[in-house]
């Protein structure tokens, strides 16, 4: 079964506006980490954050997360058209070292 | 870098043929590797664990004849689907990670089956 639950299951934005969207997952985690996937392609690595942490940046990108909710936001600031992608987060349970568990994802379209 | 490559990157078979899709670390040894499953517009399922010497450890519901993995080395693990089917045509993806300290898991370009 799906962990991780992403909403909105879509987004449409323009370039400049911030992006928001968010994870709601079930179990206990040692981190959740957030992925990006162009259509067709791999996934990207974006950002990981651990349990005992609130927050974190990295460029445009900032995560929250809180455990007492079971929920973590991606918010991509000034968004550009090269943002468009799919975003998926992943869950590292305490009782499955390792094993990602994906959410359903958030298809994000960012027009000129 | 982490770069984690696969061949193929795409793959058009006959049903009843079997497919080997390769996974491989291209500088830095895996110590484990991972591979998923995604259909179209859909989520990355895990299907099984794979650590360099060792059996794979396959996810609930996934048939260990139907997908074998061998890690047989520690920047190669394969994944074969034998006797494919038009119902195993799925974008196959693998990931790597270097150590089990390691939390970041990297992941190659994928891999699209289609069994006609």
């Amino acid at each position: 079964s799906q962990q991780g639950e992403e909403d909105p299951q879509a987004l449409s934005i323009q370039e400049g506006e911030n992006a928001t969207m968010n994870c709601s997952y079930k179990t206990s985690i040692n981190n959740l980490q957030w992925y990006r996937q162009n259509s067709g392609r791999g996934l990207v690595h974006l950002i990981l954050i651990r349990s005992n942490e609130r927050e974190k940046h990295s460029g445009r990108l900032r995560v929250t997360l809180d455990t007492s909710k079971k929920s973590s936001s991606l918010l991509i600031t000034a968004s550009r058209a090269a943002d468009t992608a799919s975003y998926f987060c992943a869950t590292d349970s305490t009782d499955s070292w390792g094993k990602l568990q994906f959410g359903a994802g958030t298809q994000v379209v960012v027009t000129p | 870098g982490a770069v984690v490559s696969q061949h193929p990157s795409r793959v058009i078979c006959k049903s009843g043929t079997s497919v080997k899709i390769e996974c491989r670390s291209l500088d830095f040894q895996a110590t484990t590797m991972f591979w998923y499953r995604q259909f179209p517009k859909k989520s990355l399922m895990l299907m099984a664990t794979s650590n360099e010497g060792s059996k794979a450890t396959y996810e609930q519901g996934v048939e260990k004849d139907k997908f074998l993995i061998n890690h047989a080395s520690l920047t190669l693990s394969t994944l074969t689907v034998t006797s494919a089917h038009p119902e195993d045509s799925s974008f196959y993806i693998c990931s790597a990670t270097r150590s089990r300290a390691q939390e970041t898991q990297y992941f190659g370009p994928g891999t699209r089956l289609l069994v006609l």
